[in-house]
């Protein structure tokens, strides 16, 4: 079974910095995809990048980027130049490819809560 | 586009009683629903998937008499809790997953419904 790690339960950063949230992930396809989500206060799971596996190059969304290391199994959120409606609970997922039907489950680890200094 | 509505966002109940759950995706067809727990201060728990027009698939552990989940149609599913009690108080959420266009098919997720069992 694929299992996701966040190891670090809370971080917080200085608005304007710089923070990098980290995620490894076990698996024994070759095969799949990588998300982060953003879970505000109001708990709406919002997406805030994805990657594909088969992609060499890494994900960015604007001041969000991530570090993709296939062979370590590692996927970090680096977040630049946080804003304060950047403080929520960040969700690391794995979504295998077991057909293109659509129905793979995600799994998701356990969260890290990103609070910033203003 | 992709967006998915939970009805109620809040309901309090009394213990014995069951309470339905909707989940509708508003603007696309959504051939496999999600259904989640939330505790406080954790990561998703996934509970069930279900697929339209089939039985759900739930997880290991979670009680499906208890849960029980229809999926009538490409845009509707529901979470009927039954014989509620004050342990099932819990934030549960749905996601639909997109099945057309092209992979990886996401999880778009509703807003949430905060049971509270009284």
């Amino acid at each position: 079974a694929q299992t996701v790690t966040q190891s670090q339960p809370e971080m917080s950063v200085q608005e304007a910095e710089t923070v990098t949230l980290s995620c490894t992930y076990d698996t024994s396809e070759s095969d799949y995809y990588l998300f982060w989500y953003k879970q505000p206060p109001s708990r709406q799971m919002i997406l805030v990048i994805r990657q594909e596996a088969y992609k060499q190059q890494n994900a960015t969304e604007n001041r969000f980027s991530v570090n993709f290391q296939k062979a370590a199994k590692s996927f970090s959120l680096k977040i630049s130049d946080s804003q304060l409606g950047d403080a929520a609970m960040y969700f690391c997922a794995y979504k295998g490819v077991i057909s293109n039907f659509g129905n793979e489950k995600l799994t998701f680890g356990t969260g890290t809560r990103l609070t910033i200094i203003p | 586009g992709a967006v998915v509505s939970q009805h109620p966002s809040w309901v309090i109940c009394k213990s014995g009683t069951s309470v339905k759950i909707e989940c509708r995706s508003l603007d696309f067809q959504a051939t496999t629903m999600f259904w989640y727990r939330q505790f406080p201060k954790q990561s998703l728990m996934l509970m069930a998937t279900s697929n339209e027009g089939s039985k759900a698939t739930y997880e290991q552990g979670v009680e499906k008499d208890k849960f029980l989940i229809n999926h009538a149609s490409l845009t509707l599913s529901t979470l009927t809790v039954t014989s509620a009690h004050p342990e099932d108080s819990s934030f549960y959420i749905c996601s639909a997953s997109r099945t057309s266009g092209l992979p990886p098919y996401e999880q778009y997720f509703g807003p949430g419904t905060r049971l509270t069992v009284t």
